[in-house]
């Protein structure tokens, strides 16, 4: 099926250091989600995007919607421990038929105490 | 608010064996999405109802099908299991508004574990 370009696979950082992934796509999304992921659990809705450019605030976490409206980046500030998990990016386009989201495979991220 | 409950938490079979799975929403939302999540793969979308009526279906076979009831709960069903069907199922609900277009914002629940043995 059809996925995003995630990036990077997986990440081993220091505590406290800063994190960054992104998502591209070959298509244009009106919708980007950023999600996490813990072992054994559902995906958690993180941030959730609307409009071309925007960029939103989650406390440590910010993500941007792309202008071209191909592509999002999640940033994480002075990563902890229990920022570990999966994060997945996910595109969707409101209003459409579709209804579904379009998930990117994933950044496993490790932090090292 | 109670969130989107899956049942069972896990479920074994074996291979031609029928596996049914089942998904409440929050309250007030009527659109119901199952998705696959293979082991090392990220989500395949596999069904999207609303209203009781299905809205729009991935790349998967006709053997996966489901329903939405009424109250909106969903249930999954899977005839003719294969090996390959043995994967985490994700069912997340999302609120559809009828006067500026939908949402995107799906919760999903915890899982069920598929064991094809």
């Amino acid at each position: 099926g059809q996925q995003l370009n995630q990036s990077p696979q997986s990440m081993f950082i220091q505590e406290g250091e800063d994190v960054s992934m992104n998502c591209t796509s070959s298509s244009i999304f009106n919708t980007w989600l950023w999600y996490k992921q813990d072992p054994g659990e559902g995906p958690v809705l993180l941030i959730a995007l609307y409009k071309a450019g925007e960029l939103t605030s989650n406390g440590r976490l910010t993500a941007q919607f792309g202008i071209t409206r191909k592509d999002s980046f999640l940033n994480i500030s002075a990563s902890i421990p229990s920022d570990v998990g999966i994060y997945f990016c996910a595109g969707g386009n409101y209003g459409g038929s579709q209804g579904n989201l379009i998930f990117g495979k994933g950044t496993k991220l490790s932090v090292k105490p | 608010e109670a969130g989107v409950t899956q049942s069972p938490t896990h479920l074994i079979k074996t291979r031609g064996q029928q596996a049914t799975l089942r998904c409440s929403p929050i309250s007030g939302h009527t659109s119901v999405y199952w998705y696959q999540q293979a082991l090392g793969l990220g989500l395949q979308f596999l069904l999207w109802y609303d209203e009781g009526e299905e809205r729009n279906r991935g790349n998967f076979p006709p053997r996966f099908s489901g329903r939405q009831f009424p109250n909106y709960s969903s249930e999954l069903n899977v005839n003719a299991l294969e090996l390959e069907d043995s994967a985490l199922y994700l069912c997340a609900s999302s609120l559809v508004r009828n006067s500026g277009g939908t949402y995107n914002e799906q919760f999903f629940g915890p899982g069920t574990r598929l064991t094809v043995l």
